[in-house]
C-alpha cells in the first residue's frame, strides 16, 4: 500500500519567492494534517482538514502561509512570500475516522529558504 | 490546556538490554489517545503504539509496549531487547482533538 506522499522532498529557494507543497494522503483517509518541525519549536500542527474541509487552522503561523484541499487525494500548503525563518521541515499525515486515530506521516519536504 | 511532556533529552542504553522513555501528559478530557513515534536520522516519522484512555489493557506492538498510569498521567514506552536500529528521537503525543507532541528523547543504543 502506498503511503503519504509528499512533494518535494527538498526545496532550496529565495527570500520573497512562492513555495508550493504538496500531499497525496493515503487513499481513504478522511483527516489530513501539515505539520512543520523546527529545532527551537519542535513539531506543531498547522492545519487539518476532515473530509476536505479546514478544521482547525490556529497553528498556521501568518497570512503568508495558506492550505488547500480541493479533493479528497491531494492537499498543498503554500508559502508567499517566504522568508528565512520560514526553513523547516513540513510533514503531512493522514488518518481515518478520528484524530484519535494513529496518523501516518509521509517522508516530509526539507524547505530551506535563502 | 493539554501538555505532553518528555524530561529525557537523550539515553542511551546497550544492545539487548531493555530500555524505558518516560512520559506524561496533561488534559482535562476524559477522552484521549496516546501515541508513540519514532524519528530516525533519515527524518522520516514512524508510528509506533497507540493506547486510548479507556483501554484497560496496556498496549503491546512487538519489541514495543506502553506502559500506561492513568492515575499518574504516564505513559511511559519500554523496548525490549534493544537493536541497533533502535536508535533514533522517539516523541510522545496526545490527541483528544488534535495531536499534541513531546520534545522527544534522543536513544542511542550501543554495542
Amino acid at each position: 500500500d502506498a503511503g503519504v506522499i509528499q512533494s518535494p522532498r527538498h526545496e532550496v529557494t529565495e527570500m520573497g519567492q512562492e513555495v508550493t507543497l504538496r500531499c497525496k494522503p493515503i487513499s481513504g483517509h478522511d483527516y489530513l494534517f501539515w505539520y512543520r518541525q523546527t529545532m527551537m519549536r519542535g513539531l506543531e500542527l498547522l492545519i487539518y482538514f476532515n473530509n476536505n474541509v479546514p478544521i482547525d487552522d490556529s497553528g498556521m503561523p501568518e497570512d503568508r502561509f495558506s492550505a488547500k484541499m480541493p479533493n479528497a487525494s491531494f492537499s498543498t500548503l503554500k508559502i508567499q512570500p517566504s522568508e528565512p525563518r520560514d526553513s523547516a521541515v513540513y510533514f503531512c499525515a493522514s488518518t481515518q475516522g478520528s484524530v484519535n486515530q494513529p496518523q501516518h506521516f509521509g517522508d516530509g519536504t526539507r524547505l530551506s529558504i535563502l | 490546556a493539554q501538555k505532553i511532556t518528555q524530561t529525557q533529552p537523550g539515553m542511551f542504553v546497550q544492545e539487548k538490554e531493555a530500555v524505558t522513555l518516560d512520559c506524561t501528559y496533561d488534559t482535562s478530557d476524559p477522552s484521549y489517545g496516546l501515541f508513540w513515534y519514532k524519528q530516525p536520522s533519515s527524518g522520516e516519522m514512524i508510528f509506533l503504539i497507540y493506547q486510548g484512555s479507556y483501554d484497560q489493557q496496556n498496549a503491546t506492538e512487538g519489541r514495543y509496549s506502553l506502559n500506561f498510569q492513568k492515575a499518574r498521567k504516564s505513559a511511559n514506552l519500554v523496548i525490549s531487547a534493544s537493536q541497533l536500529g533502535d536508535s533514533a528521537m522517539y516523541f510522545c503525543a496526545m490527541s483528544p482533538d488534535k495531536l499534541i507532541f513531546g520534545t522527544g528523547t534522543r536513544l542511542q543504543v550501543f554495542p
